[in-house]
């Protein structure tokens, strides 16, 4: 069974700072992982995916993740945290036989202070 | 270009009542997937249909139900709706049915069962 552990409910960090959401995965096939972003009251928004390709993953605004199959991790990063990277962030891996089923994590809510 | 519409954003329902979400995928996707993501929590997978299909089934009792139309569209209608019911409801999109090209989520309805 896959499933997907967040590590950090809540990561506080300063403006101008590196961000680090920490994610760990447990598949029983090759997964495809993803990260997405969700703002107050708004859906969610595909942040990067990996899917078997490059271990190092850039995606939008900045973050990328990179694919750590001996640590089963795949760790959210962004070198700089700008004030409107505030928001929820789900680590999602895929449900390996169960076609298009997505397995969310349960969220890590970042802070970005001035 | 429309992204993934859903209606109604809001409602408000008793318990016991039925209700009809709606969605519509972005223009030629022909997958669509629901979720339910109850407030604090990672959203949780209820239904994936492709080409009008059932491709897959959550946890959720049988009073949760689905189709998808012809025009690719979908409806989840959930009966004799409880308290718990009370969740963000998401939709979401995929051109091809498979994961490689990750999801497109709308924004959600907010369903208050009271």
């Amino acid at each position: 069974a896959q499933s997907v552990t967040q590590l950090d409910s809540h990561v506080s960090v300063s403006e101008g700072t590196p961000v680090l959401l920490r994610c760990n995965y447990s598949s029983s096939y090759s997964p495809s992982l993803f990260w997405y972003v969700q703002h107050p009251n708004k859906g969610l928004q595909l942040l990067l995916k990996y899917t078997s390709a490059a271990t190092l993953v850039k995606g939008i605004n900045g973050f990328e993740a990179e694919f750590k199959k001996s640590e089963t991790s795949f760790h959210l990063t962004k070198p700089s945290a700008h004030m409107s990277d505030a928001a929820e962030y789900f680590c999602v891996v895929s449900g390996g036989n169960q076609g298009g089923k997505l397995i969310f994590g349960q969220g890590t809510e970042l802070s970005v202070k001035p | 270009d429309a992204g993934v519409t859903q209606s109604p954003t809001h409602l408000i329902k008793t318990r016991g009542q039925h209700v009809t979400l709606r969605c519509s995928p972005i223009s030629g996707h022909k997958s669509v997937s629901w979720y339910q993501q109850v407030l604090g929590q990672g959203p949780q997978f209820i239904f994936q249909y492709y080409e009008k299909e059932e491709r897959g089934r959550g946890n959720f009792p049988d009073r949760f139900s689905a189709r998808q139309f012809p025009n690719y569209s979908s409806e989840l209608n959930v009966n004799a709706l409880l308290l718990g019911d009370s969740a963000l409801y998401l939709c979401a999109s995929n051109g091809q049915g498979t994961l490689n090209y990750g999801y497109t989520f709308g924004s959600g309805t907010r369903l208050t069962v009271v």
